[in-house]
């Protein structure tokens, strides 16, 4: 069945760049999504990019989309403490069915 | 506008016992998803409604868990003979036609004692 991966850790510095991977199976893929948790919070949805693209950009957030590779990245520019939190990849297929990683703590270092 | 509301916020249950949880999705979205989600762990699909019927339920995890959505919008997740093991948040999320932007409610803590 498809499958997300990515790590479950990672620790920047304030002001650094942080950078969050995530590999995925379904070739099928229609859409990639990165969402944030924050602790005891819902889902946010943070961006998302269509699978004939390979990457956007939305003011500090962007998304690297290798299709031949099937990994994803996000990249937080000049991270700050509020962006600590969980960040989930997820993908969706052509069944519409969205499958979900097991999230990367981002955690901010001073 | 209003996002997706969830009730009840909480919900603690005894062993063996009947629980619904309800989902109210965006005004207008058609697709509907439940999700569960363990401690330190991703959503896990559990079903999917596109309008009143379920288009894709292979999530469920087994025949005590069900979910309708008889009028297209409100949809209710039935758990029966609760076991320790369905203690999780039950995430409802929408999303409109297409589809691709989905919406999540701020999820339902189940907890079976």
């Amino acid at each position: 069945g498809e499958d997300v991966e990515q790590s479950l850790f990672l620790s920047v510095r304030e002001g650094d760049s942080s950078v969050i991977n995530c590999t995925y199976t379904d070739s099928s893929s229609t859409y990639l999504y990165w969402y944030k948790q924050e602790p005891g919070a819902g889902l946010q949805l943070l961006t998302y990019i269509f699978s004939n693209m390979d990457m956007k950009q939305d003011q500090r957030l962007t998304v690297l989309l290798n299709k031949k590779d099937k990994h994803l990245s996000l990249r937080i520019a000049d991270t700050q403490t509020g962006d600590s939190a969980i960040y989930f990849c997820a993908e969706k297929g052509r069944d519409d069915k969205i499958i979900f990683g097991k999230g990367t703590r981002l955690h901010i270092l001073p | 506008g209003a996002g997706v509301s969830q009730t009840p916020s909480n919900k603690v249950t005894e062993k063996g016992k009947y629980v619904e949880l309800r989902c109210d999705p965006i005004s207008g979205h058609t697709a509907l998803y439940w999700y569960r989600q363990s401690l330190g762990q991703g959503p896990e699909f559990l079903i999917y409604f596109q309008g009143t019927g379920a288009a894709d339920d292979s999530g469920l995890p087994n025949d005590r868990f069900f979910a309708v959505r008889p009028e297209g919008s409100v949809s209710t997740l039935k758990i029966q003979r609760t076991e320790r093991g369905d203690s999780a948040v039950y995430l409802c999320a929408s999303s409109s036609q297409d589809g691709y932007e989905q919406y999540f409610g701020p999820g339902t803590r189940l907890t079976v004692t």
